[in-house]
């Protein structure tokens, strides 16, 4: 079945550091595919999206471009800052089913130390 | 405008005992979905709910078992508790119209501890 991989945590970065959380898919179809952010004691929040080969899902300086041929989702901000300091989820939701369910990643922890 | 509501925040019960668990979709959504996320582990797929009926379910037992009314809120009950199902039990409601593409909302999630 459709599958999640995202590199394990936890990251620890310094303020203003470039950040890359690596994720790939597998998928039988042709998914979209998400970032979700998790901070602490809260629900998810979906940080950024894209449902097509090529596309880039940015927001709040986050980016992540849909790669098709490497089935790859990576997240990548160029400056991080202590409130970036979250778990964050890779997600894809499969096109044409039944639902939008979500299958997500196991999660990747990210600290950011002033 | 309120978003995803879910109640209770925390639960403790033990092991053989049935819990129900409440949500309350953001306004004007039609579609709930539970998500069971494990310590340290990203959210799992449950069930949705739509038109009051089980859309689609993931790979959980029938100890789970949902429920949607027609005001779209939605229940997620869990009989015989194991310990394995303690967790954090997350709710999310997007509108039916439009897609698979539909965002989902999701709440702040009903922390259960099985003892």
């Amino acid at each position: 079945g459709d599958s999640v991989t995202q590199m394990e945590g936890p990251v620890t970065l310094s303020e203003e550091a470039f950040l890359t959380i690596n994720c790939t898919y597998t998928a039988t179809g042709y998914p979209s595919l998400f970032w979700y952010v998790q901070y602490p004691g809260e629900g998810l929040q979906l940080l950024l999206k894209a449902t097509k080969a090529d596309d880039k899902g940015s927001n709040k300086g986050f980016e992540a471009t849909y790669r098709k041929e490497t089935t790859s989702f990576h997240l990548e901000k160029g400056s991080v800052q202590v409130s970036d300091s979250a778990v964050y989820f890779c997600a894809l939701s499969e096109r044409g089913g039944a639902t939008n369910k979500l299958i997500f990643g196991t999660g990747t922890l990210l600290a950011v130390q002033p | 405008d309120a978003g995803v509501t879910q109640s209770p925040t925390h639960l403790i019960k033990t092991r053989g005992q049935q819990v129900t668990l409440r949500c309350s979709p953001k306004s004007g959504h039609d579609t709930v979905s539970w998500y069971q996320q494990a310590l340290g582990q990203g959210p799992q797929f449950i069930f949705q709910y739509y038109e009051e009926e089980e859309r689609q379910r993931g790979n959980f037992p029938d100890r789970f078992s949902g429920h949607q009314f027609p005001n779209y809120s939605s229940e997620l009950n869990v009989n015989a508790l194991l310990l394995g199902d303690s967790a954090l039990y997350l709710c999310a409601s997007s509108l039916s119209v439009g897609g698979p593409y539909n965002e989902q909302f999701f709440g702040p999630g009903t922390r259960l501890t099985v003892l």
